[in-house]
């Protein structure tokens, strides 16, 4: 089935770095959506976004809608043990019947 | 808050035998899906339904079937259980076809 690319795969960083991490999609996406799975749990949504150039803040979360409209950027800034998980972009188009199309995730991983 | 309740955390079944992974949700969304999870792949989707008795197949339906005879419940079903199937099963809903959707804390099975 069609998915994103999304990256990178996995990041280990310091406590207080920022993060960046993006999604990429060869079609024209209409919604954007980032998630985060924490261990054991099932992915929570963070940040919806649902026009091309929407910039949208949760906290220390920052999310963008590309203005192309075929990408998404999440960023995390001032980073802290609990933002460890899973974070997974998802996206929806015209054409595939309002179903998600989900990235293979970025794992993160911060060092106290 | 939207609840997608599944009814077992964590299961361990016998090869060949036929098993039952249920899934609830309590605010009335008419779309509900279910998916695999699996390191390196990301989420899979194995199947979804967009309304009672409907089902559709999603990018991985062998060896699995759904079924939805009420709009808040969506049961996944391994007619019989295989060592390949042993992953993380989860459970969404979502409203409409704009909104996001929901998951469930998710099941992890093992299939011995």
């Amino acid at each position: 089935g069609q998915q994103l690319n999304q990256s990178p795969q996995s990041m280990f960083i310091q406590e207080g770095e920022d993060v960046s991490m993006n999604c990429t999609s060869s079609s024209i996406f209409n919604t954007w959506l980032w998630y985060k799975q924490e261990p054991g749990e099932g992915p929570v949504l963070l940040i919806a976004l649902y026009k091309a150039g929407e910039l949208t803040s949760n906290g220390r979360l920052t999310a963008q809608f590309g203005i192309t409209r075929k990408d998404s950027f999440l960023n995390i800034s001032a980073s802290i043990p609990s933002d460890v998980g899973i974070y997974f972009c998802a996206g929806r188009g015209s054409s595939n019947t309002g179903k998600l199309i989900f990235g293979q995730g970025t794992t993160l991983q911060v060092k106290p | 808050d939207v609840k997608v309740t599944q009814s077992s955390r964590y299961l361990v079944k016998r090869t060949g035998e036929k098993v039952f992974l249920e899934c609830v949700q309590d605010m009335d969304h008419e779309n509900m899906f279910w998916y695999r999870q699996d390191p390196g792949l990301g989420l899979r989707l194995i199947y979804f339904s967009y309304d009672v008795k409907m089902k559709e197949k999603g990018d991985i339906p062998e060896g699995y079937s759904v079924s939805r005879e009420k709009k808040e419940r969506f049961s996944l079903i391994l007619e019989s259980a295989s060592t390949n199937q042993t992953s993380m099963y989860l459970c969404a809903s979502s409203f409409g076809q704009i909104y996001g959707y929901t998951f469930g804390s998710g099941t992890r099975l093992t299939v011995v």
